[in-house]
């Protein structure tokens, strides 16, 4: 099983800053199957990110994407208010199996 | 519009079964990847299972023999059957459809708990 480790795990930024959040993998990501999701408290995960790079349809284009291999980053150019919540990293390996990271927690400074 | 609510969540004790439903609008889940994914209380996100399109079934180690995830076509809803309920199965489910690796479409949520 990949396991994926995101950093770090609590980020304080202040709105209108630039935010990047890390996922690692124990192993490469099969064809690049890594994607991001949002969660906001009491609510379900929404898709960023899919294939690494691409954004989910309705995102906004200040968050990005990138990487390769076991090395991810989420980056968001421009930090709104509502984008303070938690964020995941998720992989599919190819085998039906898939995994999250631990959750980076985006709070407000 | 496409939609997945999710029924079904209770209260439980350790050792019974429970069986959560999710129902599709604005696409068919005999057509798509749609897993299950779990989320304890305070904690991050864990997959459960995925039902393929060809009727394919995979689960995480951690159900695998207790949970059984099944679709009704004519009825266009997804279920996940729980068996031999533990205290670490305490989660909010959600069910999710799954694209490219990953999951576009998540519905609600529904609360299990186990306890005695």
């Amino acid at each position: 099983e990949i396991v994926l480790t995101q950093s770090p795990g609590t980020l304080s930024l202040s709105p209108g800053e630039r935010a990047t959040l890390s996922c690692r993998a124990s192993q490469s990501v099969s064809s690049g199957y890594l994607a991001w999701y949002q969660q906001k408290p009491g609510q379900a995960p929404r898709l960023l990110i899919f294939g690494v790079s691409s954004r989910a349809t309705g995102i906004p284009d200040r968050f990005s994407g990138s990487g390769s291999g076991t090395d991810f980053t989420l980056t968001i150019s421009r930090l709104e208010p509502e984008d303070f919540a938690v964020y995941y990293c998720q992989q599919y390996s190819g085998t039906l199996s898939y995994t999250f990271g631990q959750g980076t927690k985006l709070r407000i400074k | 519009e496409v939609r997945l609510v999710e029924t079904g969540g209770d209260l439980i004790q350790p050792g019974g079964s429970l069986r959560l439903s999710c129902a599709a609008s604005g696409f068919t889940v005999s057509s798509d990847y749609m897993s299950w994914v779990r989320q304890a209380p305070g904690k991050g996100l864990e997959w459960v299972s995925v039902l393929q399109s060809n009727d394919m079934t995979y689960y995480a180690d951690s159900v695998k023999g207790r949970f059984t995830v099944s679709r009704d076509s004519s009825k266009n809803t997804l279920y996940l059957q729980m068996e031999s309920l533990r205290d670490d199965d305490t989660a909010v489910y959600y069910c999710a459809r799954g694209a490219r690796g990953a999951f576009d479409v998540w519905g609600q949520g529904t609360m299990v708990i186990v306890a005695s």
